[in-house]
């Protein structure tokens, strides 16, 4: 059964860093890219960032561009989201997901359960 | 980027309707379209894939249909379950975009 766990999320002033991560279980983790998605609340979806299953490519929303940084370990089977220099209009719940197998492709077939991040002093 | 235009932004339906939710693409995506089903408080789900591709596991009850600019979401006969919000969401360049959300209620 594939499972996606995230972690890490908090209240954090604006301007700090933190890290989320998602551990990853039930599937090969190498052989699949994956995104992190974001839903402000009681807003819509928004796909913040991709990666591919070696780590050979990354994207990004301009939203966040130069200040998140994904990155993965396929060694423990994790997903990471680096963000730095928050805002408050990142305050969001971050959903980990599944993407296609190898590339980043933008289906995205399984979801982590979200964690949320607060961003505010 | 290309903009995802869902309609209507809420619906509100008797048990055993037929539903149809609308979400045209400000630039032809061929068939790159996914169908989410969110219930509150929970995380997205796949529904519909490749715009008209049921994914393993849903309800038969579920389909999706168009290509181009042009897509539709339909449910045959809606059932209490089906209480969510619906998204679709472009797949045919990055940043990869998500429709504004049809929140589905039962009347």
């Amino acid at each position: 059964e594939v499972q996606l766990l995230e972690s890490g999320g908090a209240l954090v002033q604006p301007g700090g860093s933190l890290r989320l991560s998602c551990a990853a279980s039930g599937f090969t983790f190498s052989s699949y890219a994956m995104t992190w998605v974001r839903q402000a609340p009681g807003k819509g979806l928004e796909w913040v960032s991709g990666i591919s299953g070696a780590a050979t490519s990354t994207y990004y929303a301009d939203s966040v561009e130069g200040r998140f940084t994904i990155s993965r370990d396929n060694s423990e089977n994790t997903l990471y989201l680096q963000m730095n220099s928050l805002r408050p209009e990142d305050t969001a719940v971050y959903y980990c997901a599944r993407d296609g197998e190898v590339l980043v492709t933008g289906l995205f077939d399984y979801w982590g359960q979200g964690n949320l991040v607060t961003v505010s002093s | 980027d290309i903009q995802m235009t869902q309609a209507p932004p809420s619906l509100s339906a008797s048990v055993g309707d037929r539903v149809t939710i609308t979400c045209q693409a400000s630039q032809d995506i061929s068939n790159y379209l996914n169908w989410y089903q969110q219930k509150p408080g929970k995380a997205p789900k796949l529904l519909i894939y490749d715009a008209s591709n049921l994914e393993t596991g849903v309800p038969s009850r579920f389909s999706g249909s168009g290509s181009g600019t042009d897509f539709t979401f339909t449910i045959s006969s809606l059932q209490p379950e089906d209480v969510a919000t619906y998204y679709c969401q472009q797949y045919d360049s990055v940043p990869y975009t998500f429709g504004q959300g049809t929140k589905l209620e039962i009347k």
